[in-house]
């Protein structure tokens, strides 16, 4: 069974602070994704890195798939308010799931003013 | 394009009650799903389909039935509601499964809450 492990599970930090997102397998995926959900909605897409290794930055987020297309990490830069959400990281393969997502457990950040 | 839409909002169901949960899209999209998130367990594939007529089950299918009919619409069916049921419903369709460049980039509808007591 294909698992994702996103660490912390909550995150409290103040406007302006850094943060790293962590999420984590001992299986290879072909591509990983990270959504943000925000309170009574459904998960947004942020992004899809596919190549290992590859750096894909959207404004003040920085997102990172490790060599080995076990892992990932979102990095933001001087958190915001609207930043504020649970950020899901979701993995696919071409091979067990078939190409079904694996969603991790989710990363609720709050940040405040 | 109203992207996916899902109904109702909210429900409260009586154990052994049915119901059945609605999912329509308007981006033509071939593959649809169905999840459910509970309290910090992330998301669970219920059903899938990847085109009208062919669905399949996912990780936790027991105690659901859906039906594809058309490419737009995709419900979820729910027919003895039990306690263990209560939980947040997300529909999500993709034009792609799994692309090399895309991956499987989902789109979600804004989910049901149901409760079953």
């Amino acid at each position: 069974t294909q698992l994702l492990e996103q660490s912390p599970q909550f995150l409290s930090i103040q406007e302006g602070e850094n943060l790293t997102v962590y999420c984590n397998s001992s299986s290879v995926f072909s591509s990983l994704q990270w959504y943000r959900q925000e309170p009574g909605e459904g998960p947004v897409l942020l992004v899809t890195v596919v190549t290992g290794g590859e750096v894909k930055k959207l404004k003040r987020l920085t997102f990172q798939f490790g060599d080995a297309r076990k892992d990932s990490s979102l990095h933001i830069t001087a958190a915001q308010p609207g930043d504020t959400g649970l950020y899901l990281c979701a993995g696919a393969n071409y091979g067990g799931s078939q190409g079904n997502l694996i969603f991790g457990k989710g990363t609720k950040l709050s940040v405040k003013p | 394009n109203a992207g996916v839409t899902q109904t109702p909002k909210f429900r409260i169901l009586k154990i052994g009650q049915s119901m059945t949960l609605q999912c329509t899209q308007d981006m033509n999209h071939n593959y649809m799903y169905w999840y459910r998130q509970d309290p910090g367990m992330g998301l669970k594939l219920i059903y899938y389909s990847v085109g009208a007529g062919i669905t399949d089950k996912g990780e936790v299918p027991n105690g659901y039935n859906v039906s594809r009919s058309t490419t737009e619409d995709f419900p979820l069916r729910l027919e003895l509601a039990a306690p263990s049921q209560t939980s947040v419903y997300f529909c999500a369709s993709s034009y792609y499964r799994l692309a090399a460049s895309r991956g499987n980039e989902q789109f979600f509808g804004p989910g049901t809450r149901l409760t079953v007591l």
